[in-house]
């Protein structure tokens, strides 16, 4: 198993400009996670997904959308970049609700908005 | 809102020592869970322990050991003879029962000496 799959690995933007980071799972988890890490930070919740077809905001969905049309992906997609959205993005996936499962973090993305 | 608070950015120990490392934090539920995962500086976040609340007995995994307490909001890391595989970021975490919104602090950087 590949586990939780994530590109681009590195990107760079300009203001303005849009972009998709993909995110892929094969653990046939039900539950997808996307969090962005800034620098000297924890880790914030973005968007999550309980099945296809089902998303939900986390804590800071400014900017951003998801969709999630099969189990197995879940892109999270940049609207119109801002510098204020530069961050590391972590894709996460869990059989259930993360407390009781374990969540399994992708490589992440790092993104740079100039 | 919950938050999560780690009041050491920065600990060292010496290989093969012992080190806690500290974490704090706000609730007003009764029912959650707690973890501390690790960020190596491949930038994966791996899963270390967790503690559900209910739980009186401390968690431990191997060397890896919490101080729960409950009253306090308390839930310090444990690492026994620490090895230079354990130099990393270590985030606290906490997510309420059946909730998908998981809270990190801001995380505390573990250097270990030779």
């Amino acid at each position: 198993n590949a586990g939780v799959t994530q590109t681009p690995k590195f990107r760079i933007l300009k203001i303005g400009q849009s972009m998709t980071l993909q995110c892929a799972q094969d653990m046939n988890h039900n539950y997808m996670y996307w969090y962005r890490q800034d620098p000297g930070m924890g880790l914030k919740l973005i968007y999550y997904s309980v099945g296809a077809g089902i998303t939900d905001k986390g804590e800071v969905p400014n900017g951003y959308n998801v969709s999630r049309s099969t189990t197995e992906d879940f892109p999270l997609r940049l609207e119109l970049a801002a510098p204020s959205q530069t961050s590391v993005y972590f894709c996460a996936s869990s059989w259930g609700l993360a407390g009781g499962y374990e969540q399994y973090f992708g490589p992440g993305t790092r993104l740079t908005v100039t | 809102a919950q938050t999560v608070t780690q009041s050491q950015p920065e600990m060292s120990v010496q290989e093969a020592e012992t080190v806690t490392l500290s974490c704090t934090y706000d609730t007003s539920e009764s029912d959650y869970y707690l973890f501390w995962y690790k960020q190596p500086p491949s930038r994966q976040m791996i899963l270390v322990i967790r503690q559900e609340a209910y739980k009186q007995q401390n968690a431990t995994e191997n060397r890896f050991s919490v101080n729960f307490q409950k009253a306090a909001k308390s839930f310090s890391l444990k690492i026994s003879d620490s090895q230079l595989g354990d130099a990393a970021m270590y985030f606290c975490a906490y997510r309420r029962y059946n909730n998908n919104d998981m809270r990190f602090g801001a995380g505390t950087r573990l250097t270990v000496k030779p």
